[in-house]
């Protein structure tokens, strides 16, 4: 079955500190793969995907991902942590079929 | 640009009582979604349409119901509302002639069911 898995559900940063969030898919082929963000009382925003091409993939908020087809990982990473990158992160894929496959989320918390 | 707009934002609700939530977007997006949210659950899909006058069934369909008669407009309904369907609920849609794949979400409607 497709899957999509956030292994951490919580993690904690300082501000300042670099950041890594995991994602493992599951799908017959490569999907297309997303990183959405949450912020408190918000819908869900796009910050970066990635169809072909270019393992690296750069999105907005100074966030990018790295496509590792080996690993069936698409992790997202930022450098430095700033206080308001703290909010609920969302992997996702999506096969062949009109229908994304969401991750159960990562909680991002940032200590001043 | 509104978007995807979702209404009502808030909802309580007694068991046993009905509503819609509605979903208009003005992107003139041929696919749309309802998804619910609970903690640690991430995004579960209800139901989903691929064009005016047709729906589908999600993950988790039972005990709602969708229509799709203006392609703007997706209403999800809840005939005889549970506790279990507290929720937030996320409407969200998606161009398919120029599919860059990222699906535009809503702000979301939370309902409690009491």
């Amino acid at each position: 079955a497709q899957s999509v898995t956030q292994p951490d559900i919580h993690i904690t940063v300082s501000e300042g500190a670099s950041l890594e969030l995991r994602c493992n898919y599951s799908y017959g082929a490569t999907p297309y793969l997303f990183w959405y963000v949450q912020s408190p009382g918000q819908g869900l925003q796009l910050l970066l995907k990635y169809f072909s091409g270019d393992t690296l993939v750069q999105g907005i908020k100074g966030f990018e991902a790295e496509f590792k087809r080996s690993q069936s990982s698409f992790n997202l990473r930022k450098p430095s942590v700033h206080w308001s990158d703290a909010a609920e992160y969302f992997c996702a894929a999506r096969g062949g079929s009109y229908i994304p496959t969401f991750g159960r989320g990562t909680s991002l918390i940032v200590h001043p | 640009n509104a978007g995807v707009t979702q209404t009502p934002k808030f909802r309580v609700l007694k068991t046993g009582q009905s509503m819609t939530l509605l979903c208009a977007q003005d992107m003139n997006h041929e696919y749309m979604y309802w998804y619910r949210q609970d903690p640690g659950m991430g995004l579960r899909l209800i139901h989903y349409s691929v064009g005016e006058g047709t729906t589908a069934k999600g993950e988790v369909p039972d005990g709602y119901n969708v229509s799709r008669l203006k392609k703007q407009n997706f209403l999800l309904g809840l005939e005889s509302a549970a506790p279990s369907q507290t929720s937030v609920y996320f409407c969200a849609s998606r161009n398919q002639e120029r599919d860059t794949g990222e699906l535009f979400f809503g702000e979301g409607s939370r309902l409690t069911v009491l």
